[in-house]
């Protein structure tokens, strides 16, 4: 079936590098995009999402770009810093559906 | 903290016994969804409400699972005659109808023996 994965399941940085995390889709219908981070001991966290009428978003801190060719998105970290450091899902939604399909987290690790 | 709670934050129980798990959504926010969470992996969606109804349920869902929203505001997950595969984090999280953004509780960590 139609599914939505990561590429990396970890990525460590040094504090103060930029960190990228990609994530790729395979489901054409989804409109819809949202990056989640989840510390240990905690349930996901909303960070920034997209829609699939852009190509980029910008928040404080991360940005996240999608490329709808390759269906694939990725989300961008400035200046990392430790407290970054955290299991980060993409999900996607279509097709009227209010409820996320997540991919395989990828584990960020910033060393200070 | 999103506002989202979860209790109890972690379970133990033997296998065949049953338990229930019970989510306190943000006041205001109409929809509630349960979710499980393995390790490593993404949480999958189990069922979700709009207040008091129970709209969608997955395939995940088996027959030994129920969810209830009695009064539209907190929700119950019960398992019954739990097996060691149920073992997983189990989350809550809530919206508001027609908002994508859902807040999720810090989950409920079931481990049966």
């Amino acid at each position: 079936g139609e599914s939505v994965g990561l590429h990396l399941p970890t990525l460590s940085v040094q504090e103060g590098d930029n960190s990228i995390i990609n994530c790729a889709y395979s489901n054409s219908a989804s409109d819809y995009f949202i990056w989640y981070k989840q510390e240990s001991g905690k349930g996901p966290q909303f960070i920034i999402d997209i829609r699939s009428n852009m190509d980029k978003r910008q928040g404080q801190r991360v940005t996240v770009l999608l490329n709808k060719t390759v269906k694939h998105l990725s989300l961008q970290i400035a200046a990392t810093q430790p407290g970054d450091s955290a299991v980060y899902f993409c999900a996607e939604m279509g097709g009227g559906s209010y409820i996320p399909t997540f991919g395989r987290g990828t584990s960020l690790i910033v060393h200070p | 903290d999103t506002g989202v709670s979860q209790d109890p934050r972690h379970k133990i129980t033997k296998r065949g016994q049953n338990v229930t798990f019970r989510c306190d959504p943000i006041s205001e926010h109409n929809r509630l969804y349960w979710y499980r969470q393995t390790l490593g992996q993404g949480p999958e969606f189990l069922t979700y409400f709009q207040n008091e109804a129970q709209l969608e349920k997955s395939r995940l869902l088996s027959d030994r699972f129920s969810a209830e929203r009695p009064k539209g505001s907190f929700s119950t997950l019960e398992i019954q005659r739990t097996e060691q595969g149920d073992s997983a984090m189990y989350l809550c999280a809530s919206s508001l109808a027609g908002r994508n953004e859902q807040f999720f509780g810090p989950g409920t960590r079931l481990t049966v023996l």
